[in-house]
């Protein structure tokens, strides 16, 4: 079935330090892909998301491009900010949304 | 506008207890579903509701969860007989019917379940 595969945290940063949170998935047809952000204390909010191969989704700094031939989604920015700590779930959706496991995300100042 | 709802937010019961934690998705969604987050497991897939479709079941983890959603708008989730294996935080989440399968899914902000 359906799947993703995102590296395990914890992530520890510095402030204006260049991030990459990996991502690779597994499905049928062609799924849309998402990253998810979960702020301390809030809910899962929708960070980007890309519907097809070659798509870029971006959003507060943060990209990710849809590369359909190595099966990834990898989130970026280039400088992170202590507001960025967060939980971030990469998950894609062809009938269902599959969320991969998380990685947990401090930036420090 | 408001957002999904859930409440209670936390909850603690003893073991063998029933909880019912209840989700009021946004206004005119015809989506929801139901997840449960464990601690350094991801999101895992409970429960999808979609209309008045018969619900997709097929990520209850026993027969001792059920969901229900009255009037196509509030939903029950129910855990029977609670084992500490059950604790974990409750995400609810809906979505509009207009964008196809591309449409975004508003997470609720969770409920904490704790089993003693």
């Amino acid at each position: 079935g359906d799947s993703v595969t995102q590296m395990e945290g914890p992530v520890t940063l510095s402030e204006e330090a260049f991030l990459t949170i990996n991502c690779t998935y597994t499905a049928t047809g062609y799924p849309s892909l998402f990253w998810y952000v979960q702020y301390p204390g809030e809910g899962l909010q929708l960070l980007l998301k890309a519907t097809k191969a070659d798509d870029k989704g971006s959003n507060k700094g943060f990209e990710a491009t849809y590369r359909k031939e190595t099966t990834s989604f990898h989130l970026e920015k280039g400088s992170v900010q202590v507001s960025d700590s967060a939980v971030y779930f990469c998950a894609l959706k062809s009938e269902k949304l599959v969320f991969g496991k998380g990685t947990k995300l401090t930036v420090n100042p | 506008g408001a957002g999904v709802s859930q409440s209670p937010s936390n909850k603690v019961t003893e073991k063998g207890k029933d909880v019912e934690l209840r989700c009021d998705p946004i206004s005119g969604h015809t989506a929801l579903y139901w997840y449960r987050q464990s601690l350094g497991q991801g999101l895992e897939f409970l429960i999808y509701f979609q209309g008045n479709s018969a619900p997709d079941k097929s990520g209850l983890p026993s027969d001792r969860f059920s969901a229900e959603r009255t009037g196509g708008s509030v939903s029950t989730l129910t855990i029977q007989r609670t084992q500490q294996e059950d604790s974990a935080v409750y995400l609810c989440a809906s979505s509009s019917p207009s964008g196809g399968r591309y449409n975004e899914q508003f997470f609720g902000p969770g409920t904490r379940l704790t089993v003693l």
